[in-house]
């Protein structure tokens, strides 16, 4: 099982739409979490870090369930801009080793 | 300010032959990561520098890999006697180091094609 997965998508959906994005991991020791954003042969920008009490920033909105390992990424009234692939990233506390998921891909339509 | 900086951004090579990719890491930044990215897939770590601290060298796939980071900045990332599946982006990454500093600040990255 890999240490942290993603639905690869793409995920297609219309201008305006709200779309969501989950991450599960396998270490129960993982500590930090995080959204990055990685547009076509660019390299990777923190979209946003993930904290235990969910986290907004516009739009965008990020939440963690330690319970069921997993970590997600709402987008509300998406933008043709925010086509991209999402990539999660998880680090485990007193390590430097960040852990990346192989990323969502999403498109956003006209 | 200036972001990481990696050269250079694109390089062709052929099989069997040596190449040296260069990171310039955020002024400051204490901690430094090379990644290997593979056309649709995710980010490999290759290896980790810390301060002075020995590298964690853990994520080389090979012996023909090797990196230095001379005086606790600048980073070259080596490949030798390269392969057609060394063929990648390779992202070099800095951060403050800092338990409470942890974002990572990508390079543009080195394409590399090894015909």
């Amino acid at each position: 099982r890999k240490e942290v997965e993603q639905d690869p998508g793409p995920f297609n959906v219309p201008e305006g739409a709200t779309v969501a994005f989950n991450c599960t991991y396998s270490n129960s020791a993982s500590q930090s979490f995080f959204w990055y954003r990685q547009d076509c042969r660019k390299e990777p920008k923190l979209l946003m870090s993930v904290y235990s009490s969910g986290n907004e920033d516009g739009r965008f909105t990020a939440q963690l369930n330690r319970a069921s390992q997993y970590i997600s990424l709402l987008i509300r009234d998406s933008k043709l801009s925010d086509s991209a692939t999402y990539l999660c990233v998880v680090k485990t506390s007193g390590t430097y080793k960040y852990i990346f998921g192989t990323g969502t891909r999403l498109k956003v339509l006209a | 300010g200036a972001g990481v900086s990696q050269s250079p951004s694109n390089k062709v090579t052929e099989k069997g032959k040596d190449v040296e990719l260069r990171c310039d890491p955020i002024s400051g930044h204490t901690a430094l990561y090379w990644y290997r990215q593979s056309l649709g897939q995710g980010l490999e770590f290759l290896i980790y520098f810390q301060g002075n601290s020995a590298p964690d060298k853990s994520g080389l796939p090979s012996d023909r890999f090797s990196a230095e980071r001379t005086g606790g900045s600048v980073s070259t990332l080596t490949i030798q006697r390269t392969q057609q599946e060394d063929s990648a982006v390779y992202l070099c990454a800095s951060s403050p180091g800092t338990s409470l500093q942890e974002t990572q600040y990508f390079g543009p990255g080195t394409r590399l094609l090894v015909l």
